[in-house]
């Protein structure tokens, strides 16, 4: 059974500039999260996908948008990046019948200059 | 005032010793609740669900008390491999899930 995979492992991006952050969920889950974890502070929920459609969100700003693919798989698209932003993107699957069971991937880090 | 408070530690502990750690909650609607755990520069690993009958697995014991808003983790026999952070997470309503920031665990010789 493979698990979450993210990619990619690290990016380094120019304050302004545009970034996309995949996740391919676990074999058997339709429901992905995502994360943002800053240093030394618990996981931020972002948004979930089910179904291709959001149907749930955080604090987070439009500029933070996503999409999920018929297979499961799902991005996340951040606009006009901020020093902020950098921390460690998280995305996590979910099982059908157990949306609340997250497994997670192994993240992507993101550095903003 | 955070929507989910853990005790950050850091808790170190000998080997062998019992550590509990406690996570509280201010919505009285949310519905499910996790333990995760967290090592350095990795991903959080799914750990325990928690329930209000309380539940086991092995060393770990996790507990729910819906009337106080609070959810615990006890831990006994401590080994070495379970230095780590503790993450609590409190879910729904509405799908959105809130990560307590952790707490850290040192588990020493």
């Amino acid at each position: 059974e493979t698990g979450v995979t993210q990619s990619p492992t690290h990016l380094i991006k120019t304050r302004g500039q545009q970034v996309t952050l995949r996740c391919s969920s676990q074999s058997g889950h339709n429901t992905v999260s995502w994360y943002q974890q800053a240093l030394g502070q618990g996981p931020q929920f972002i948004f979930q996908y089910y179904r291709e459609e959001e149907n749930g969100r955080g604090n987070f700003p439009p500029r933070f948008s996503g999409l999920q693919f018929p297979n499961y798989s799902s991005e996340l698209n951040v606009n006009a990046l901020e020093l902020d932003d950098s921390a460690l993107y998280l995305c996590a699957s979910s099982p059908r019948d157990h949306p609340y069971e997250q497994y997670f991937g192994p993240g992507t880090r993101l550095t903003v200059t | 005032r955070k929507e989910v408070e853990q005790d950050p530690g850091p808790f170190n502990v000998p080997e062998g010793a019992t550590v509990a750690f406690n996570c509280t909650y201010s919505n009285s609607a949310s519905q499910s609740f996790f333990w995760y755990r967290q090592d350095c520069r990795k991903e959080p690993k799914l750990l325990m669900s928690v329930y209000s009958s309380g539940n086991e697995d092995g060393r770990f014991t996790a507990q729910l008390n819906r009337a106080s808003q609070y959810i615990s983790l006890l831990i006994r026999d401590s080994k070495l491999s379970d230095s780590a952070t503790y993450l609590c997470v409190v879910n729904g309503p509405r799908y959105k899930s809130t990560f307590g920031d952790g707490t850290t665990l040192t588990v020493k010789p």
